[in-house]
């Protein structure tokens, strides 16, 4: 089965750069998406198809893609990013696949 | 304001049933698929298929068919998630969320129902 892997953790200092990649072979024709999850919450959507920021998400997010990799970039990272990044994309098949969770850290 | 909002906790024995609700309200209900995912605790989320609120068509992914069912009563905007012959490993918080087709999002996600399976 389609599988995108990401790393399991993240961790920046505040006002760091934080880059959380998501790798899968269908990448990056079938578009990326990224959920942000804070702790008994839901998701939320902070990036779609690739790059496109939602509105009500701080320009400090943003997405890019290189091979078969994208990139969730969070520039200037402030505490409340603190939180679980999800990738979601879809298989030759149409059926929709997240990653494993990514869990940024705020130092 | 666009809303899902799902029934409370459940806790059940192996073997029992569950059904949970996902109320929509704020929006034209059968004009959004509705996506269901689950979250083991400690995990991360697994598409577990979406149902057509037009037709009442469910597709299921790979891993929930037989026990897993969707379904609907549009009379009240409702989207339904049941689970026949609970095992501990269908201990989970599921959620539903409106599918918007334009920007494909998954928007916005119910609070979330965790349902608990044990002896």
């Amino acid at each position: 089965s389609y599988e995108l892997t990401q790393p399991p953790s993240v961790s920046v200092s505040p006002g760091q750069t934080a880059r959380i990649t998501c790798s899968g072979d269908a990448l990056p024709k079938e578009h990326a998406y990224w959920y942000q999850q804070k702790p008994g919450q839901a998701p939320v959507v902070v990036m779609y198809k690739g790059s496109e920021r939602p509105s009500g998400i701080p320009e400090r997010f943003s997405g890019s893609s290189s091979g078969t990799t994208v990139t969730l970039t969070i520039s200037g990272v402030q505490a409340e990013d603190e939180a679980d990044y999800h990738c979601k994309s879809v298989d030759r098949s149409g059926n929709v696949v997240f990653g494993g969770g990514t869990k940024l850290t705020v130092l | 304001q666009v809303l899902l909002v799902q029934s409370g906790s459940e806790l059940k024995k192996p073997g029992a049933s569950v059904k949970i609700s996902c109320k929509a309200s704020g929006y034209s209900f059968t004009g959004y698929a509705i996506n269901w995912v689950r979250q083991a605790p400690g995990q991360g989320l697994e598409w577990m298929g979406w149902i057509n609120t037009d037709t009442g068509n469910p597709t299921y992914a790979q891993g929930f068919t037989g026990r897993f069912v969707f379904s609907l009563d549009t009379s009240v905007n409702t989207a339904y998630l049941q689970i026949i012959s609970l095992k501990s490993e269908d201990t989970a918080v599921y959620f539903c969320a409106r599918f918007l087709s334009v920007s494909q999002i998954l928007d916005p996600w119910g609070q979330g129902t965790l349902v608990t399976v044990s002896s």
